[in-house]
């Protein structure tokens, strides 16, 4: 089945830099790429997603990439600050009579003020 | 707030009990899914609904079942309860053929002692 591996597992940084997250995955049929973000006790929100006829996406401070040959895509976050410390996911879906989400592992992203 | 809901936000309940997960769609979508979340499982997806119709399965054991109402609300039913089951239950709506978004409701925490 698909298998979704996301890393690093805890990523922490200073206030203003850069965090960038990966993930990779198995299936090629893949066709849409989301990444949530979830503070404790919350339901994930979808922040950003996107399908597989795009290599790049942003939405002001955040952005994802994707390598459809490498079958890899990354989460990226500029300028942090404290209110972006959660768990982030990514997920997988691919075409057919159901989109369920398939999750990575999550990464815990702490922005140091 | 993503417009989907859950009832009861919190359960307690011993081992061999019964519950009924409550879930309600945004205004409008016709797919309901359900995601387990737990600390060494991560978030896994259970099973998915499509306007009234079973439409995907997960790793969703055979205590657990599901449906679907004709107002789309969509109701878990977790029986014979263990301690393992013990994890926090999403439900997840999207809207119609080609709408891959996924909006998450708050969760039910279900505690199993």
């Amino acid at each position: 089945g698909e298998n979704v591996e996301q890393h690093p597992s805890t990523l922490s940084v200073q206030e203003g830099d850069s965090a960038v997250i990966k993930c990779t995955y198995s299936d090629s049929a893949s066709n849409y790429f989301p990444w949530y973000k979830q503070e404790l006790g919350k339901r994930p929100q979808l922040i950003i997603d996107i399908r597989s006829n795009v290599g790049e996406k942003k939405d002001q401070r955040i952005a994802v990439t994707l390598n459809k040959t490498a079958k890899h895509f990354s989460l990226h976050i500029t300028e942090t600050q404290p209110e972006d410390s959660a768990v982030y996911f990514c997920a997988v879906s691919r075409p057919g009579a159901t989109n369920k989400l398939i999750f990575g592992t999550g990464t815990l992203l702490a922005v140091q003020p | 707030d993503s417009g989907v809901t859950q009832t009861p936000k919190h359960l307690i309940t011993a081992t061999g009990q019964r519950v009924t997960l409550r879930c309600s769609p945004r205004s409008g979508d016709l797919s309901v899914y359900w995601y387990q979340q737990s600390l060494d499982q991560g978030l896994q997806f259970l099973i998915q609904y499509y306007n009234g119709e079973e439409r995907a399965k997960g790793n969703i054991l055979e205590r657990f079942s599901a449906q679907q109402f004709p107002d789309l609300h969509s109701e878990l039913n977790l029986s014979s309860l263990e301690l393992g089951d013990s994890a926090l239950y999403f439900c997840a709506s999207s809207g119609g053929v080609g709408s891959l978004e996924q909006y998450f409701g708050p969760g039910t925490r279900l505690t199993v002692t």
